[in-house]
Protein backbone atom coordinates (compact mmCIF):
# COMPACT_ATOMS: atom_id res chain seq x y z
CA UNK A 1 0.00 0.00 0.00
CA UNK A 2 1.21 3.68 -0.70
CA UNK A 3 1.64 6.21 1.94
CA UNK A 4 2.94 7.86 4.36
CA UNK A 5 4.43 6.84 8.01
CA UNK A 6 5.34 8.83 11.13
CA UNK A 7 6.97 6.92 13.73
CA UNK A 8 6.43 6.50 17.06
CA UNK A 9 2.81 7.30 17.68
CA UNK A 10 3.87 8.41 21.37
CA UNK A 11 6.79 10.08 22.20
CA UNK A 12 8.04 11.71 25.65
CA UNK A 13 10.78 13.99 25.75
CA UNK A 14 12.91 15.14 28.96
CA UNK A 15 13.62 18.60 29.35
CA UNK A 16 17.69 19.05 27.52
CA UNK A 17 17.02 16.09 25.48
CA UNK A 18 16.87 15.89 21.70
CA UNK A 19 14.22 13.55 19.95
CA UNK A 20 13.95 12.72 16.21
CA UNK A 21 10.24 11.87 14.62
CA UNK A 22 10.22 9.87 12.28
CA UNK A 23 8.61 10.36 7.93
CA UNK A 24 8.36 8.14 5.25
CA UNK A 25 6.81 7.91 2.05
CA UNK A 26 6.63 5.88 -0.22
CA UNK A 27 4.33 7.81 -3.13
CA UNK A 28 7.00 9.12 -4.91
CA UNK A 29 6.58 12.51 -3.81
CA UNK A 30 9.12 15.29 -4.50
CA UNK A 31 7.46 17.53 -1.80
CA UNK A 32 7.73 16.83 2.04
CA UNK A 33 6.14 19.51 4.81
CA UNK A 34 6.29 18.78 8.69
CA UNK A 35 3.17 20.84 10.55
CA UNK A 36 2.46 21.28 14.26
CA UNK A 37 -0.90 21.44 15.71
CA UNK A 38 -2.01 22.95 19.22
CA UNK A 39 -5.18 22.46 20.78
CA UNK A 40 -8.07 23.53 19.19
CA UNK A 41 -5.59 25.77 16.59
CA UNK A 42 -4.60 25.01 12.81
CA UNK A 43 -1.69 23.59 11.34
CA UNK A 44 1.71 25.41 11.60
CA UNK A 45 4.19 25.11 9.14
CA UNK A 46 7.93 24.13 10.49
CA UNK A 47 9.74 22.99 7.82
CA UNK A 48 9.50 21.62 4.11
CA UNK A 49 11.38 20.62 1.38
CA UNK A 50 10.71 20.37 -2.48
CA UNK A 51 13.49 17.90 -3.48
CA UNK A 52 16.33 15.36 -1.80
CA UNK A 53 19.39 17.76 -0.17
CA UNK A 54 17.40 20.82 -0.23
CA UNK A 55 14.48 22.54 2.63
CA UNK A 56 13.40 25.72 3.40
CA UNK A 57 11.92 27.02 7.04
CA UNK A 58 8.12 27.60 7.79
CA UNK A 59 6.44 29.86 10.09
CA UNK A 60 7.78 28.50 13.30
CA UNK A 61 11.55 26.62 12.44
CA UNK A 62 12.80 27.79 15.39
CA UNK A 63 13.80 25.20 17.78
CA UNK A 64 13.51 22.56 15.01
CA UNK A 65 15.79 20.98 12.35
CA UNK A 66 15.64 18.55 9.24
CA UNK A 67 17.15 16.67 6.66
CA UNK A 68 16.25 15.48 3.27
CA UNK A 69 18.89 12.74 2.40
CA UNK A 70 16.92 10.52 0.93
CA UNK A 71 13.07 11.31 -1.46
CA UNK A 72 11.01 9.13 0.93
CA UNK A 73 12.22 10.40 4.33
CA UNK A 74 12.03 13.62 5.84
CA UNK A 75 12.59 13.52 10.00
CA UNK A 76 12.53 16.39 12.27
CA UNK A 77 14.32 17.09 15.12
CA UNK A 78 12.99 18.77 17.95
CA UNK A 79 15.88 20.37 20.06
CA UNK A 80 16.20 21.29 23.49
CA UNK A 81 16.16 24.58 22.22
CA UNK A 82 12.45 24.00 21.48
CA UNK A 83 10.61 24.90 25.03
CA UNK A 84 7.41 24.33 24.53
CA UNK A 85 7.40 21.08 22.39
CA UNK A 86 4.62 19.69 23.10
CA UNK A 87 2.22 19.10 20.49
CA UNK A 88 0.84 16.80 17.53
CA UNK A 89 3.40 16.43 14.49
CA UNK A 90 1.94 15.98 11.28
CA UNK A 91 4.12 15.13 7.99
CA UNK A 92 2.62 15.18 4.71
CA UNK A 93 3.93 14.88 0.80
CA UNK A 94 2.86 16.11 -2.26
CA UNK A 95 3.80 15.47 -5.98
CA UNK A 96 4.90 19.38 -5.92
CA UNK A 97 3.25 22.76 -5.86
CA UNK A 98 -0.33 23.17 -5.50
CA UNK A 99 -0.99 19.59 -5.08
CA UNK A 100 -3.10 17.65 -2.52
CA UNK A 101 -1.26 17.14 0.23
CA UNK A 102 -0.89 13.35 2.29
CA UNK A 103 -1.17 13.17 5.34
CA UNK A 104 0.94 10.99 7.67
CA UNK A 105 -1.41 9.48 11.27
CA UNK A 106 1.04 11.92 13.60
CA UNK A 107 2.89 12.10 16.77
CA UNK A 108 2.04 13.16 19.80
CA UNK A 109 5.12 14.14 21.53
CA UNK A 110 4.39 15.49 25.54
CA UNK A 111 7.55 16.86 28.06
CA UNK A 112 8.24 14.65 30.66
CA UNK B 1 -1.69 40.46 8.08
CA UNK B 2 -3.30 37.41 6.39
CA UNK B 3 -6.02 35.39 8.27
CA UNK B 4 -8.19 32.70 7.24
CA UNK B 5 -11.20 32.34 9.54
CA UNK B 6 -13.66 29.41 10.20
CA UNK B 7 -16.30 29.17 12.49
CA UNK B 8 -14.99 28.40 15.58
CA UNK B 9 -18.03 27.19 17.46
CA UNK B 10 -18.93 23.40 16.79
CA UNK B 11 -21.87 23.26 13.83
CA UNK B 12 -24.72 21.00 15.27
CA UNK B 13 -26.88 19.16 12.80
CA UNK B 14 -29.51 16.36 12.51
CA UNK B 15 -28.83 13.58 10.04
CA UNK B 16 -30.39 14.38 6.50
CA UNK B 17 -29.87 17.82 6.64
CA UNK B 18 -27.21 20.09 4.69
CA UNK B 19 -23.97 21.05 6.84
CA UNK B 20 -22.25 24.48 5.93
CA UNK B 21 -19.12 25.51 6.84
CA UNK B 22 -17.40 28.48 5.66
CA UNK B 23 -13.56 29.83 5.05
CA UNK B 24 -13.37 33.57 5.07
CA UNK B 25 -9.75 34.79 4.55
CA UNK B 26 -8.11 38.39 4.32
CA UNK B 27 -5.03 39.79 2.78
CA UNK B 28 -4.57 36.53 0.49
CA UNK B 29 -4.64 36.01 -3.30
CA UNK B 30 -5.00 32.45 -3.31
CA UNK B 31 -4.82 30.72 -6.46
CA UNK B 32 -6.13 27.91 -5.26
CA UNK B 33 -7.89 26.55 -1.53
CA UNK B 34 -8.70 22.89 -0.33
CA UNK B 35 -10.45 21.44 2.50
CA UNK B 36 -9.63 18.50 4.55
CA UNK B 37 -11.34 16.37 7.07
CA UNK B 38 -9.67 15.46 10.28
CA UNK B 39 -10.98 13.06 12.84
CA UNK B 40 -9.55 13.18 16.27
CA UNK B 41 -5.77 12.19 16.78
CA UNK B 42 -5.58 11.74 13.12
CA UNK B 43 -3.80 13.20 10.52
CA UNK B 44 -5.75 15.38 7.87
CA UNK B 45 -7.56 13.68 4.56
CA UNK B 46 -8.00 15.39 1.55
CA UNK B 47 -11.37 16.14 0.27
CA UNK B 48 -11.56 18.78 -2.60
CA UNK B 49 -9.62 21.59 -4.17
CA UNK B 50 -11.13 24.56 -6.28
CA UNK B 51 -9.00 26.98 -8.28
CA UNK B 52 -9.48 30.21 -8.67
CA UNK B 53 -11.06 30.95 -11.96
CA UNK B 54 -13.71 27.95 -10.42
CA UNK B 55 -17.30 29.03 -9.08
CA UNK B 56 -18.24 25.43 -7.90
CA UNK B 57 -16.76 21.94 -7.60
CA UNK B 58 -18.54 18.61 -6.42
CA UNK B 59 -17.71 15.23 -5.10
CA UNK B 60 -20.68 13.49 -4.62
CA UNK B 61 -22.66 14.72 -1.74
CA UNK B 62 -19.78 17.44 -1.55
CA UNK B 63 -19.60 20.97 -2.66
CA UNK B 64 -17.53 23.86 -2.62
CA UNK B 65 -17.92 27.25 -3.92
CA UNK B 66 -15.02 29.83 -4.12
CA UNK B 67 -15.89 33.66 -4.37
CA UNK B 68 -12.61 35.60 -4.89
CA UNK B 69 -14.66 38.99 -4.70
CA UNK B 70 -15.77 38.09 -1.04
CA UNK B 71 -13.04 36.46 -0.01
CA UNK B 72 -15.42 33.94 0.68
CA UNK B 73 -15.43 29.70 -0.03
CA UNK B 74 -18.78 27.55 1.42
CA UNK B 75 -18.53 23.55 1.74
CA UNK B 76 -21.88 21.52 1.58
CA UNK B 77 -22.21 18.53 2.97
CA UNK B 78 -26.08 17.07 1.74
CA UNK B 79 -27.86 14.71 2.99
CA UNK B 80 -25.18 14.43 6.29
CA UNK B 81 -24.74 11.20 7.83
CA UNK B 82 -22.81 10.85 11.61
CA UNK B 83 -20.14 9.96 10.15
CA UNK B 84 -19.59 12.79 8.83
CA UNK B 85 -18.83 14.07 12.15
CA UNK B 86 -15.25 16.05 12.04
CA UNK B 87 -12.94 18.91 12.04
CA UNK B 88 -13.31 20.62 8.40
CA UNK B 89 -9.99 22.56 7.42
CA UNK B 90 -9.73 24.90 4.94
CA UNK B 91 -6.23 25.62 3.42
CA UNK B 92 -5.21 28.39 1.16
CA UNK B 93 -1.81 28.24 -0.92
CA UNK B 94 0.52 31.36 -0.03
CA UNK B 95 3.69 31.98 -2.61
CA UNK B 96 7.03 31.83 -0.48
CA UNK B 97 10.05 33.74 -1.73
CA UNK B 98 11.70 31.29 -3.78
CA UNK B 99 9.02 30.47 -6.39
CA UNK B 100 7.25 28.00 -4.24
CA UNK B 101 3.98 27.59 -2.67
CA UNK B 102 2.89 26.61 0.94
CA UNK B 103 -0.43 25.37 2.31
CA UNK B 104 -1.65 27.97 5.28
CA UNK B 105 -4.73 26.28 6.83
CA UNK B 106 -7.44 27.59 9.25
CA UNK B 107 -8.32 26.07 12.56
CA UNK B 108 -11.15 23.91 11.69
CA UNK B 109 -14.64 23.79 12.15
CA UNK B 110 -15.79 21.02 14.23
CA UNK B 111 -19.30 19.48 12.47
CA UNK B 112 -21.39 17.16 14.53
CA UNK B 113 -24.58 14.80 12.71
CA UNK B 114 -26.89 13.86 15.03
CA UNK B 115 -29.22 10.74 13.92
Amino acid sequence: DGGITQSPKYLFRKEGQNVTLSCEQNLNHDAMYWYRQDPGQGLRLIYYSQIVNDFQKGDIAEGYSVSREKKESFPLTVTSAQKNPTAFYLCASSRGRSEKLFFGSGTQLSVL
Amino acid sequence: SQKIEQNSEALNIQEGKTATLTCNYTNYSPAYLQWYRQDPGRGPVFLLLIRENEKEKRKERLKVTFDTTLKQSLFHITASQPADSATYLCALDEATGSGYSTLTFGKGTMLLVSP
